[in-house]
């Protein structure tokens, strides 16, 4: 089993539509969470930090399921330039090793 | 200016060949690092410098050699290397190695191509 999964899609979504995709780790261990987002020959950059308790940021929320060992990002009211691949990164802290997911594509349509 | 610079955006090589990737950031961070990203693959780690000592060299092979001179700049030297060596190459920096929060900074990245 891989330390971090994620669906790799595409996700097809019209403008103005909510989406949500999860993200499984297996380390039950895992201390600190994120979600990074990675424009088409881009780097990535960090989109959001994932608390315990949840955040939300704008559109943007995550949330972290430790009984379950997911993290889940949703979109509301999609926008095209939410196009891009959405990485999930899982700190472990025991060898301060961040663990990097391969990715969601999301695809959103006009 | 960028916070993380990286030079070249683009890498042709040939396999006999010797290129250097330089890497710099502008925002007094502690901790640089090298990951080599291939199609549909995650992140890889290769090397991590911590106030300019290598703290982490994730079974890299030796045609990869990094350099840490102070630390604002990272370079990667390569040389004789293979076509599975073709790939997206980032460098990052954050504030501290292993901080419980740690949050990484990109460059835009160098795509190499060896042929």
């Amino acid at each position: 089993r891989k330390e971090v999964e994620q669906d790799p899609g595409p996700f097809n979504v019209p403008e103005g539509a909510t989406v949500a995709f999860n993200c499984t780790y297996s380390n039950s261990a895992s201390q600190s969470f994120f979600w990074y987002r990675q424009d088409c020959r881009k780097e990535p950059k960090l989109l959001m930090s994932v608390y315990s308790s949840g955040n939300e940021d704008g559109r943007f929320t995550a949330q972290l399921n430790r009984a379950s060992q997911y993290i889940s990002l949703l979109i509301r009211d999609s926008k095209l330039s939410d196009s891009a691949t959405y990485l999930c990164v899982v700190n472990t802290l025991s060898n301060y090793q961040l663990i990097w997911g391969a990715g969601t594509k999301l695809i959103i349509k006009p | 200016e960028t916070g993380v610079t990286q030079t070249p955006r683009h890498l042709v090589m040939g396999m006999t060949n010797k290129k250097s990737l330089k890497c710099e950031q502008h925002l007094g961070h502690n901790a640089m690092y090298w990951y080599k990203q291939s199609a549909k693959k995650p992140l890889e780690l290769m090397f991590v410098y911590s106030l300019e000592e290598r703290v982490e060299n994730n079974s890299v092979p030796s045609r990869f050699s990094p350099e840490c001179p102070n630390s604002s700049h990272l370079f990667l030297h390569l040389h004789t290397l293979q076509p599975e060596d073709s790939a997206l190459y980032l460098c990052a920096s954050s504030q501290d190695r292993g901080a419980t929060n740690e949050k990484l900074f990109f460059g835009s990245g160098t795509q190499l191509s060896v042929l």
